[in-house]
Parts: C-alpha cells; sequence; structure tokens
C-alpha cells in the first residue's frame, strides 16, 4: 500500500510569506502528526490530529496551525515566516487507536526561509 | 516534561561487528513505549524497533536488539552483524501511554558503517 506522501518535497520562502504544506496518510489511518526537524533543535512534536481534531499541541507560536480534513489529509501553515522556521517538516500517521502504535513516517517538506 | 538523551553525537563500526548505541530518558510515568528510529539520507524516519515499559523481556528484531533497564530509565539499541545498510542517524524516542502519538527524541546519534 501507498505511503505517508508529503508535497511539496522542497520549498522556498521569503521572510514575512506563509506556506502550506500538506501531508496524505495511508490508508484507513486516522491520525496524522506534524514534527519539526531543525539541527539545532533536533525533532520537535509540533502537534497532532485525529479524525478532524487537535489531539495534542506542542510549544510552537500561533503561527503554526494545522487542520485535517474528512479523508484524513492534513496540513500545516506557517505565517508571518521567519528565518529560524528553516527546517525540515515531518508528518507521521497510524490508525491512533492507543499510544504505542506503530507510526509512518513521510519523506518530510524542506522548507528554506530567506 | 519528559526527556530523552542520547549521548554520543557520532559512533562508528566495521561491517560485520556489533555496536551499541546508548539513550536514557526522563519521566515520571510508569507505563510508556520507548523507539529506535532510523533516518537515513532519504530522511524519511523508519521504525526500528519498539519496547513496551510494562514488559521486562527486551525487545528484538533479526540484528537488532535493545537493553531496557526501567529502575535507571535505559534503553540502549544494539546492531550486531553491522551492514553498509546500516549507516543513518539513530533516534531514540520516547511517547507516553494514552491516546496521544506524541513521541519526545533525543538529539540522535550518526552512525557510520566501515566497509
Amino acid at each position: 500500500k501507498a505511503g505517508v506522501t508529503q508535497t511539496p518535497r522542497y520549498l522556498i520562502k521569503t521572510r514575512g510569506q506563509q506556506v502550506t504544506l500538506s501531508c496524505s496518510p495511508i490508508s484507513g489511518h486516522r491520525s496524522v502528526s506534524w514534527y519539526q526537524q531543525t539541527p539545532g533543535q533536533g525533532l520537535q512534536f509540533l502537534f497532532e490530529y485525529f479524525s478532524e481534531t487537535q489531539r495534542n499541541k506542542g510549544n510552537f507560536p500561533g503561527r503554526f496551525s494545522g487542520r485535517q480534513f474528512s479523508n484524513s489529509r492534513s496540513e500545516m501553515n506557517v505565517s508571518t515566516l521567519e528565518l529560524g522556521d528553516s527546517a525540515l517538516y515531518l508528518c507521521a500517521s497510524s490508525f491512533g487507536h492507543t499510544g504505542g502504535e506503530k507510526l509512518f513516517f513521510g519523506s518530510g517538506t524542506q522548507l528554506s526561509v530567506l | 516534561a519528559q526527556t530523552v538523551t542520547q549521548s554520543q553525537p557520532e559512533m562508528s563500526v566495521q561491517e560485520a561487528e556489533t555496536v551499541t548505541l546508548s539513550c536514557t530518558y526522563d519521566t515520571s510515568e510508569s507505563d510508556y513505549y520507548l523507539f529506535w528510529y532510523k533516518q537515513p539520507p532519504s530522511r524519511q524516519m523508519i521504525l526500528v524497533i519498539r519496547q513496551e515499559a510494562y514488559k521486562q523481556q527486551n525487545a528484538t528484531e533479526n540484528r537488532f536488539s535493545v537493553n531496557f533497564q526501567k529502575a535507571a530509565k535505559s534503553f540502549s539499541l544494539k546492531i550486531s552483524d553491522s551492514q553498509l545498510g546500516d549507516a543513518a542517524m539513530y533516534f531514540c524516542a520516547y511517547r507516553e501511554e494514552g491516546g496521544s502519538e506524541k513521541l519526545v527524541f533525543g538529539k540522535g546519534t550518526k552512525l557510520t558503517v566501515n566497509p
């Protein structure tokens, strides 16, 4: 079956712009989580959506937002981009029923803010 | 808040040899899950092995095994018969028991496999 698909793979934006990243989970998965990966801070949890509802949120400013659609596809949006938002953004999906489930990750979107 | 520490930023091993990657974590919870993920240059995170905290038996997946010491809050990964394809970043991760899929990751260990 198809894996987790993230689009686009690469993105270049300038400060002050906004950006939308997309994540299509594995068929049947209802949970989508987002992570930010940077060389300095490592991997940090952004938020998780389950059945169109945000189930958990990390410690990021309100400029970072997300949503999930009825087909479980998810988008995250970053408004008023800052240089420090340059990172690899990973999404992961699972069935979302328990805390110990295996997460399946996409290959990420590499965002560069100039 | 839970934290995960990987004290070895880089490790190297000869092909066919064994290497152990260290991970310690801090939590006040009694039920949780621990994971090792591998991230090759393709950037996709791949689950290597998973351990439930309530299980005393150490998890094993083919050439990969863990040494889980709950009291010491230690969770090391042993890779036996190392292969060139094992070269990657390895991340230790923690997840609480419950409905959320939030993972707390360590900073990672870069593993180099020498032929």
